[in-house]
């Protein structure tokens, strides 16, 4: 059971867009900044979005990132085949002095 | 560019232990609060532990603690993860992530992870 929640599983058509939630708390969301992370079957997780909305260097503007009360959004446009991949955020938990991370979602681009 | 590569998986004996290396080269090591996360076969990603930038702050998952020991040498801007005591729920890969100059801050770059196999 991750201490921050998502949906196993979302899809779309290619060119539509998507949004991915995670749900958190007040010791971690709440007043700590969300990250996001992308990762392909067998790779790495790599960083698409940290302090809530900031685009890492490199990641196109169709990610984008943002935050409200202890909720987290991830949104992707203009959906491409290659942006099928497990999605995670991820915070810092204050009560628990722990990382704590999403279980994951997985994007289904039809 | 930041790159971070992890060494010394391998296949363990349940109650055997293993002594992972992170070489970090491309950014100031000796500045940044330093991550291990896991992810079990077919599993999410698992938070393991985390050291500050000077090693004098270490935090642990409940699962790992007092059987795992995170440590540093910014000498050598090496990271390391001593662990013992291993068990067949530790089987995962291990990833080495850099983590922010704040401590309470989780926006990580990762490693591309070294396998660990806990069986007999």
């Amino acid at each position: 059971q991750s201490v921050l929640t998502q949906p196993p599983s979302v899809s779309a058509s290619p060119g539509q867009r998507v949004t991915i939630s995670c749900s958190g708390s007040s010791s971690n969301i709440g007043s700590i900044y969300v990250s996001w992370y992308q990762q392909f079957p067998g790779t790495a997780p790599k960083l698409l979005i940290y302090d809530n909305s900031k685009r890492y260097s490199g990641i196109p503007d169709r990610f984008s990132g943002s935050k409200s009360g202890t909720s987290a959004t991830l949104d992707i446009t203009g959906l491409q085949t290659g942006d099928e991949a497990d999605y995670y955020c991820g915070s810092w938990d204050t009560s628990l002095s722990a990382a704590v991370f999403g279980g994951g979602t997985k994007l289904t681009v039809l | 560019e930041v790159q971070l590569e992890e060494s010394g998986g391998g296949l363990v004996q349940p109650g055997g232990s293993l002594r992972l290396s992170c070489a970090a080269s491309g950014f100031t090591f000796s500045s940044h609060w330093m991550y291990w996360v896991r992810q079990a076969p077919g599993k999410g990603l698992v938070w393991v532990s985390r050291i500050s930038s000077d090693g004098s702050n270490t935090n642990y998952a409940d699962s790992v603690k007092g059987r795992f020991t995170i440590s540093r040498d910014n000498a050598k801007n090496t990271l390391f993860l001593q662990m013992n005591g291993l068990r067949a729920e530790d089987t995962a890969v291990y990833y080495c992530a850099r983590g922010c100059v704040a401590a309470a801050c989780v926006s990580l770059l990762w490693g591309q992870g070294t396998l660990v196999t806990v069986s007999s």
